[in-house]
């Protein structure tokens, strides 16, 4: 159990476009999401909390506006880079988070977008 | 502020040896997560610790919670290379007045394991 999906694997797009990446629970449901990136050979940075039904929560320092975020049912959170720049290239990575009797809440990550710019 | 200091940051061992990874932080987390990432894929939760002085074993892997819940220890005995990834530890916070908390990252530990 605790699968987490994420759609696509890897993308190329160009410089000013839009991309949106997908995250599914496959087999729980998730109230609550959590958008992350990485870049190489660094640990994850939060971008924001994605709750199903409400505005999502960003950290500070991340755009709002360019970083979409819809989290329409309690299986599917989507995140869309709009009018994308170089700079965004990142591996942007989603995680899921279940609630557990023992623990409250554990999350679990999707294998992560590769998103390259051109 | 770094609220999860991580340790060693990097570490490359022959297989056989013995290594110990550690998670310090001067805040009490509800839990911690161990994962392990290998390149070009997201996190693996390997186990969560909740209680003060817990110890789990997964196989060769030993983790530890410290007693006041700041701090915990991954111990990988006789390492084999397929040991190697990033390992990081995240401790879960809880927000004030809320059922819904957030993850907190150490920059993790790159280890790499040579046969």
């Amino acid at each position: 159990g605790a699968v987490v999906s994420q759609h696509p694997s890897w993308v190329i797009c160009k410089s000013g476009t839009s991309v949106k990446i997908e995250c599914r629970s496959l087999d729980f449901q998730a109230t609550t999401m959590f958008w992350y990136r990485q870049f190489p050979k660094q640990s994850l940075m939060l971008m924001a909390t994605s709750n199903e039904g409400s505005k999502a929560t960003y950290e500070q320092g991340v755009e709002k506006d360019k970083f979409l975020i819809n989290h329409a049912s309690l299986t599917l959170s989507t995140l869309t880079v709009t009018s994308a720049h170089p700079e965004d290239s990142s591996f942007y990575i989603c995680s899921a988070q279940r609630w557990t009797n023992r623990v409250d809440y554990e999350q679990y990550f999707g294998p992560g977008t590769r998103l390259t710019v051109t | 502020t770094q609220l999860l200091e991580q340790s060693p940051q990097f570490l490359s061992i022959q297989e056989g040896e013995n290594l110990t990874v550690y998670c310090n932080s001067s805040s009490v987390f509800s839990s911690l997560q161990w994962y392990r990432q290998e390149p070009g894929e997201g996190p693996v939760l390997l186990v969560t610790v909740v209680t003060g002085g817990e110890v789990k074993k997964l196989k060769r892997l030993t983790f530890q919670f410290g007693d006041a819940r700041k701090d915990s220890s991954l111990h990988i005995t006789a390492a084999q290379p397929g040991d190697t990834g990033l390992y990081l530890c995240a401790g879960y916070r809880m927000n004030y007045g809320g059922s819904q908390g957030n993850l907190i990252f150490g920059k993790g530990t790159k280890l790499s394991v040579k046969p």
